[in-house]
Parts: structure tokens; C-alpha cells; sequence
């Protein structure tokens, strides 16, 4: 069964302060890793989305890595800000069109002043 | 504003009733996914609709339909609901590069379904 799995559940950071959110997945055949933001009660929004050869991708200060061989991708967050605190969402794309998502649980942070 | 329209915002209804739930996607964008997110599940892919036809199909229970429309609209059907139906209803959409389905997908607000 194809499954995303997301660490932590949730963390809370300082304002300012740096942190790394991790996905790991097993979905097969791949064709894309996603990551969103989506803040409470609202629709997830698009941070990045990486194909298969690529293994780093940046929207501002929010840094997505990704080895295909692992099935690992990372999201790190520079600098955060309030307005980061929202759960973090993993999806990977399976098939030949990409169009089947699988999503991880998500992970939640708060980020304090 | 991700200029994805879901209508209507809340719906409460009774076990057993039968609702419609509807999605604009973005001008221009060919693609309609829906979604649910429930409490206990998380986010979970139901269906795929690219200018009018049905592409890809997820969880979606044998109890739900969708279908996309000449204007591009979709409707997502709900019948004989149960207390377990009650989630968040995304629909999503994109342009559909044709690039293995790696174009951006814009969320509308959802759709809040209660059935009691």
C-alpha cells in the first residue's frame, strides 16, 4: 500500500529560528513530491513541487529537498515567522500521469515570539 | 484568493439525504480534483475530472460521483450519507501541462459537510 509518512506530528519554534520538517514515502511508481501549506480550515496552498531528478527546489524561505533512491524529502524553514505556523503537508504523485496523490498526515508547527 | 469558487461553504444534513457540492475551477484551468479531509483520515485524493473527463480515481466510495461539465464546472454527489461522510471538501485545480501531472493545483476553500 502506498503510504507518505510525515515526522514530526507537530513542533513548536521560536520566531526566527530554523527548522526541518521530514517525508518519507513509499509510493510507487513516483512521479512527483509536493509539498503545501495549508493553514486551519482553509485550502491547502503549493510550496514546491520536485520530479524525479530533481533533488532541491526553494519558494522564498522555504527549502525542499528530495532523494528519490531513500524515498526521503525534507522541508526546511529559514528564519520563521509567525504567519508560518499552519501544518505542513508531504503528497507524492503516483503513475505514469502523476495525477493520483497520496498524502502524508502532516506536520503541525507553531511558531512562538 | 486562489480563484478556485466552491459552493456552498457549510451544509448540514441528515443520514441517509443526498447533496451536491460544487467547484469553478480557475479561468483557463482544465483540471478539477476533489478531495476530503476528516478529522481522523487527513487529506485524501477521491477523483480526477480533465476538460470533461474523468482521468484518475482515488478512495471514492461507490456512494459519490463527480462529474465535469462543458463549462468546466464539476459537481461532486454525495448519497446516502452517513455520520462518517462529515469532512472537509476540497476541490482543486490546474492547467494540466501534460508534464506527468507535476503542474500547480490552486484550492478553493472547501466545503464543510455535517451529517447528523
Amino acid at each position: 500500500k502506498n503510504q507518505v509518512e510525515q515526522s514530526p506530528q507537530s513542533l513548536i519554534i521560536l520566531e526566527g529560528k530554523n527548522c526541518t520538517l521530514q517525508c518519507n514515502y513509499t509510493v510507487s511508481p513516483f512521479s512527483n513530491l509536493r509539498w503545501y501549506k495549508q493553514d486551519t480550515g482553509r485550502g491547502p496552498v503549493s510550496l514546491t513541487i520536485m520530479t524525479f531528478s530533481e533533488n532541491t527546489k526553494s519558494n522564498g524561505r522555504y527549502t525542499a529537498t528530495l532523494d528519490a533512491d531513500t524515498k526521503q524529502s525534507s522541508l526546511h524553514i529559514t528564519a520563521s515567522q509567525l504567519s508560518d505556523s499552519a501544518s505542513y503537508i508531504c503528497v507524492v504523485s503516483e503513475g505514469a500521469a502523476g495525477n493520483k496523490l497520496t498524502f502524508g498526515g502532516g506536520t503541525r508547527v507553531l511558531v512562538k515570539p | 484568493d486562489s480563484g478556485v469558487t466552491q459552493t456552498p461553504k457549510h451544509l448540514i444534513t441528515a443520514t441517509g439525504q443526498r447533496v451536491t457540492l460544487r467547484c469553478s475551477p480557475r479561468s483557463g484551468d482544465l483540471s478539477v480534483y476533489w478531495y476530503q479531509q476528516s478529522l481522523d483520515q487527513g487529506l485524501q485524493f477521491l477523483i480526477h475530472y480533465y476538460n470533461g473527463e474523468e482521468r484518475a480515481k482515488g478512495n471514492i466510495l461507490e456512494r459519490f460521483s463527480a462529474q465535469q461539465f462543458p463549462d468546466l464546472h464539476s459537481e461532486l454527489n454525495l448519497s446516502s450519507l452517513e455520520l462518517g461522510d462529515s469532512a472537509l471538501y476540497f476541490c482543486a485545480s490546474s492547467v494540466d501541462s501534460g508534464l506527468a501531472g507535476a503542474d500547480t493545483q490552486y484550492f478553493g476553500p472547501g466545503t464543510r459537510l455535517t451529517v447528523l
